[in-house]
């Protein structure tokens, strides 16, 4: 089954405690992305990566960092995170069409 | 200017009724469209990519008019298992980048 997975679904950290949320897909493409929600803004992209070892910034790339050494999965990093970065984040593979993970929702306090 | 922008709506409909919602993009380099469809918090899932020539999947139908830069989203007899956000995605020419809009809400009552 094509799936897209992130974990943790869930978190409440607090201010400047290093997090990753990962995200993995099965079906080997070489675009993933990531994306934080929030109400009345949508999905803003963060970054991207077009294959192994390839990223880019999106349109909110502050605070975070990614990496990508395998093709499935594409982490997220938040070296510092701050209250501005709760949120609801997605992952996405693929480019024509972007299957979406189940999301995770970060609190920072 | 948002790139990518929509009305947030809600739209509150009878079941049976027709719908329709429009996208405007700002960059009139962009190359491909899609609407996805976003249930509560959820994460978002493809219902149709967008061509020139406009395309129909069921009682969906996209349009896209590159003149005055828009794309829209018809929905005929309305169930009451559409109710929800209706998301447009624009991607530029040739790049990776994709741009969401807020998304559209809808509300379908029996």
């Amino acid at each position: 089954e094509a799936q897209v997975t992130q974990n943790p679904r869930y978190l409440i950290t607090v201010t400047g405690k290093k997090l990753t949320v990962t995200c993995s897909q099965n079906m080997n493409h070489e675009y993933m992305s990531w994306y934080r929600q929030d109400p009345g803004l949508g999905l803003r992209q963060i970054y991207y990566s077009m294959n192994v070892e390839v990223t880019d910034k999106g349109d909110v790339p502050e605070g975070y960092k990614v990496s990508r050494k395998e093709k499935r999965n594409f982490p997220l990093i938040l070296e510092s995170p701050s209250p501005n970065q709760t949120s609801l984040y997605f992952c996405a593979s693929g480019k024509t069409t972007q299957y979406f993970g189940p999301g995770t929702r970060l609190l920072v306090l | 200017r948002k790139e990518v922008e929509q009305d947030p709506g809600p739209f509150n409909v009878p079941e049976g009724a027709t719908v329709a919602f429009n996208c405007t993009y700002s960059n009139s380099a962009s190359q491909s469209f899609f609407w996805y469809r976003q249930d509560c918090r959820k994460e978002p899932k493809l219902l149709m990519s967008v061509y020139s020539s406009g395309n129909e999947d069921g009682r969906f139908t996209a349009q896209l008019n590159r003149a005055s830069q828009y794309i829209s989203l018809l929905i005929r007899d309305s169930k009451l298992s559409d109710s929800a956000t209706y998301l447009c995605v624009v991607s530029p020419t040739g790049g990776f980048k994709t741009i969401f809009g807020a998304g559209t809400r809808l509300f379908v009552k029996a």
